[in-house]
């Protein structure tokens, strides 16, 4: 059972246009967020997170929005550039104390030049 | 610092064998999780280890064990391999506070034939 979901396997967005890209989750367990990024042969890395008492959290080029009534997320990237493409993963944690992540199955972002 | 590093990178193993990963967390970190990716289920939780103990785990069969030594490097064991084993496992070392960032290591991409 998918407890965060991504269902949008690929995007392709255009240099210097915004990316967005889409998350939703079903457990209200779920307090913590976080997207990582990845890029092939190498781990995931952070990107940014945002805890459930906020909406929203920006890092630069990169903001997270929480909409917590939909167990929505969104990460947008303004402005996208080339080497922002690899995939990025939306992940939750859940307050019970553990410190586990439950990880979406990725989207695709490819950004063209 | 050094980061995560996981080995071997690369594994072929026959069904049936047995087979041990290797992770050396950032020094300091005393929280090592595993998980598994796969193309249709993303990255999915094994469990995780902080100064010795198994603090978490998931939903996988008892083939699936680890463990912990005094210097935080973990192991990975996978006994009666099957083909659906085949995946890339990543390890992420933490200071195991809740919320703490994840550190990836580039993982191991094991192949069961």
């Amino acid at each position: 059972d998918q407890q965060v979901k991504q269902n949008s396997p690929s995007l392709s967005v255009q240099e210097g246009r915004i990316s967005i890209l889409n998350c939703d989750y079903t457990n209200s367990m779920f307090d913590y967020f976080l997207w990582y990024k990845k890029y092939p042969a190498e781990g995931p890395t952070f990107l940014i997170s945002i805890s459930s008492i906020k909406d929203k959290n920006e890092d630069g080029r990169f903001t997270v929005f929480l909409n917590k009534s939909a167990k929505h997320l969104s990460l947008h990237i303004v402005p996208s550039q080339p080497g922002d493409s690899a995939v990025y993963f939306c992940a939750a944690s859940a307050r019970t104390g553990a410190n586990n992540l439950f990880f979406g199955t990725g989207t695709r972002l490819t950004v063209i030049p | 610092k050094a980061g995560v590093t996981q080995t071997p990178r690369y594994l072929i193993k026959t069904r049936g064998q047995q087979v041990t990963l290797s992770c050396s967390p950032i020094s300091g970190h005393r929280s090592v999780s595993w998980y598994q990716q796969t193309p249709g289920q993303g990255l999915q939780f094994l469990f995780e280890y902080f100064s010795e103990t198994q603090r978490n785990k998931g939903n996988f069969p008892g083939r699936f064990s680890g463990r912990q030594f005094s210097n935080s490097r973990s192991e990975m064991n996978v006994s009666t391999l099957e083909l659906g084993d085949s995946a890339l496992y990543l390890c992420a070392s933490s200071s195991g506070g809740r919320g703490d960032e994840q550190y990836f290591g580039p993982g191991t991409r094991l192949t069961v034939t």
